[in-house]
């Protein structure tokens, strides 16, 4: 069964740093998304991403963070300075929208600011 | 009003229990409707559409009620494997942004 895959599973840096969170969306997926989830709160909507442009983007989603299809495969987050309340699960999901726009995710990968 | 709304439980129920979630929603132009499990720090996992005529899939069985706003997910004859964290999600009106509720913890107990 296809898959969404995000690289690395845990990155640690320091405050102030540039991190890249790294994905591959399933292999037809148009769609793709970001989502963060802070430990014991809810998954929350970062941004969403079709035909290589943002189509929608929350308050969260500020001038630091930025995503991109840089190939016909990954889809990336790059957040340019971490801030301590960036720490969280950063989850990728893609879907095919048609007819119903189910969304899958990946692993997540967990972002620790120090 | 909370956009998602569920009861945070925990739901303790013995195996082969019947078990009811709930969740109301607040955008009424919401088109979308599902049900994710998510285990202790895992990925959401998508369980199942919701559709205005009801739908099932095994023992799980998703309401929509549009007038009401109202979702709910009843599982029967609960299995250990059932324990996580269900995920009432809509989508935010015409697009593709999904909300989530805070969730309802369930624990099936031998």
């Amino acid at each position: 069964e296809p898959e969404v895959t995000q690289t690395p599973s845990h990155q640690v840096t320091q405050m102030g740093q540039e991190v890249i969170l790294r994905c591959v969306p399933i292999s037809n997926h148009l769609y793709f998304y970001w989502y963060r989830q802070i430990l014991g709160q809810k998954v929350e909507f970062l941004v969403s991403f079709y035909n290589n442009e943002i189509s929608e983007k929350s308050e969260i989603f500020d001038d630091q963070f930025s995503v991109e299809r840089p190939d016909g495969s990954n889809f990336t987050l790059k957040i340019r300075s971490t801030k301590l309340e960036d720490s969280a699960m950063y989850f990728c999901a893609s879907s095919a929208r048609s007819p119903v726009n189910e969304q899958f995710f990946g692993p997540g990968t967990r972002l620790t600011v120090l | 009003r909370k956009e998602v709304e569920q009861d945070p439980g925990p739901f303790n129920v013995p195996e082969g229990a019947t078990v009811a979630f709930n969740c109301t929603y607040s955008n009424s132009a919401s088109q979308s409707f599902f049900w994710y499990r998510q285990d202790c720090r895992k990925e959401p996992k998508l369980l199942m559409s919701v559709y205005s005529s009801g739908n099932e899939d095994g023992r799980f069985t998703a309401q929509l009620n549009r007038a009401s706003q109202y979702i709910s997910l009843l599982i029967r004859d609960s299995k250990l494997s059932d324990s996580a964290t269900y995920l009432c999600v809509v989508n935010d009106g015409n697009t593709d942004k999904l909300i989530f509720g805070t969730g309802t913890r369930l624990q099936v107990f031998p």
